[in-house]
């Protein structure tokens, strides 16, 4: 497809398991951004990817929380042991990368519950 | 802190007339300003975007910058029920690639 698709869409777990949500950015795109939005608020940055450069991990809440990218393809990103706090909406966005005026775009999110 | 502000809202505007929305920011080497719209239950979309100081239209939509004041603005004219949604304002700051959001502020546009 031409956008951002993100898998799944919808995610119930329990309290204490490990999960994996995955992101395919628009193709040619070297940025990739990991966001959190919980109900009711704005965007929170998680991580950024820029091509092969170490990733700005800056934004990650807590060690439970990780992310990988191979290449400039597939982002996963893992959250072990959930909490109810970690129950959000979780939004990847990615984007040609490098410039100023450089516009991203959003997937349509992976809406995460923790019971 | 580094932070972007924007009144909570909600704002309820009637059908016609002009919707202001008003953002600041905290870091002064902020080089890049944008404004998203999210309607409900779905994933953002970029609106506008700005870089320079003054106006930049688009359509109905005019985007404001005053890096002096480190405020940025959105106003749509002839607002339309099918405006309604929450707006983001987006910054990004001197030398990082992130984004950093506001809260988001809630419009509706009343037929």
């Amino acid at each position: 497809g031409a956008g951002v698709s993100q898998s799944p869409s919808n995610k119930v777990t329990e309290k204490g398991k490990d999960v994996e949500l995955r992101c395919d950015p628009i193709s040619g795109h070297t940025a990739l951004y990991w966001y959190r939005q919980r109900l009711g608020q704005g965007l929170e940055f998680l991580i950024y990817f820029q091509g092969n450069s170490a990733p700005d991990k800056s934004g990650l809440p807590s060690d439970r929380f990780s992310a990988e990218r191979t290449g400039e393809s597939v982002s996963t990103l893992t959250i072990q042991r959930t909490q109810q706090e970690d129950s959000a909406v979780y939004l990847c966005a990615s984007s040609l990368g490098g410039v100023a005026s450089d516009t991203q775009y959003f997937g349509p999110g992976t809406r995460l519950t923790v019971l | 802190q580094k932070e972007v502000e924007q009144n909570s809202g909600p704002l309820s505007v009637p059908e016609g007339a002009i919707a202001s929305l008003n953002c600041t920011y905290s870091d002064r080497g902020s080089q890049s300003f944008f404004w998203y719209r999210q309607y409900s239950g779905k994933s953002p979309e970029l609106i506008m975007s700005i870089y320079s100081n003054g106006d930049k239209e688009d359509g109905r939509f005019t985007a404001q910058l005053n890096k002096a004041s480190q405020y940025v603005s959105l106003l749509i004219r002839d607002s339309q029920p099918s405006d309604s949604a929450t707006y983001l304002c987006a910054v990004r700051q001197g030398g990082s690639e992130k984004l950093v959001f506001g809260k988001g502020m809630k419009l509706t546009v009343n037929p």
